[in-house]
């Protein structure tokens, strides 16, 4: 059974980077499309963008100047990098896999990690 | 980008009644190369992640109970769940995954009557 996990600070201040890593286990990396996805609290979801095992990505227009997505085959992770952030960026963070490729829904996640912005 | 909006916000049902969740999209999901609408539902309860109920708009996910069900096409889709269970209390979200960006419907919750 694949399992997502996401480890990152818990807490960022405001104008740093955000950077969390999702590490995969009970399944290899290859083959799939991986994304994150946030809510901030008491909110819906919102796609911030995928990586494909081979580092193809894509990301959510509204995050593209900020966000960063890679991938560590060797490791069995991939990771996000969210720059300049503020407190609108304060959120559950969740990895997940899409299940059929790039245009699919998300059959896996992580259990998701509180991401504060405060100074 | 493709608008998902859900109704109702917010549903109270009887144990043991049906339960519907409609969703609209802004525009069609439905691929014409594969005849696939591309609509997913998801289940979030509190303090958890979502987990996926339906996929494709009527395809149920493994060891989803089958009185979830998803029906729809194009841009109006309806998840139902036939006979309500006191587990099912939770949030629910309907989710394209036609183009990106994907996005999701703001959620409706799910309470017992």
């Amino acid at each position: 059974q694949v399992q997502l996990q996401e480890s990152g600070p818990g807490l960022v201040k405001p104008s740093e980077t955000l950077s969390l890593t999702c590490t995969v286990s009970g399944g290899s990396i290859s083959g799939y499309y991986w994304s994150w996805i946030r809510q901030p609290p008491g909110k819906g979801l919102e796609w911030i963008g995928y990586i494909y095992y081979s580092g193809n990505s894509k990301y959510n227009p509204s995050l593209k100047s900020r966000v960063t997505i890679s991938v560590d085959r060797s490791k069995n992770q991939f990771s996000l990098n969210l720059s300049s952030v503020t407190a609108a960026d304060t959120a559950v963070y969740y990895c997940a896999r899409q299940r059929f490729g790039e245009l699919s829904h998300f059959d896996h996640w992580g259990q998701g990690t509180l991401i504060t912005v405060s100074s | 980008d493709i608008v998902m909006t859900q109704s109702p916000d917010s549903l109270a049902v009887s144990l043991g009644e049906r339960a519907t969740i409609n969703c609209k999209s802004s525009q069609s999901l439905l691929w014409s190369s594969n005849n696939k609408n591309y609509l997913a539902w998801y289940q979030q309860k509190p303090g958890q992640p979502p987990q996926v109920l339906i996929y494709w708009a009527s395809s149920r996910e493994s060891g989803v109970p089958d009185r979830f069900s998803g029906s729809g096409s194009g841009t109006d889709f309806t998840l139902t769940i036939s006979s309500l269970q006191a587990e099912d209390v939770a949030v629910y979200y309907c989710q394209h995954h036609y183009t990106t960006p994907f996005t999701f419907g703001q959620g409706t919750k799910l309470e017992i009557k």
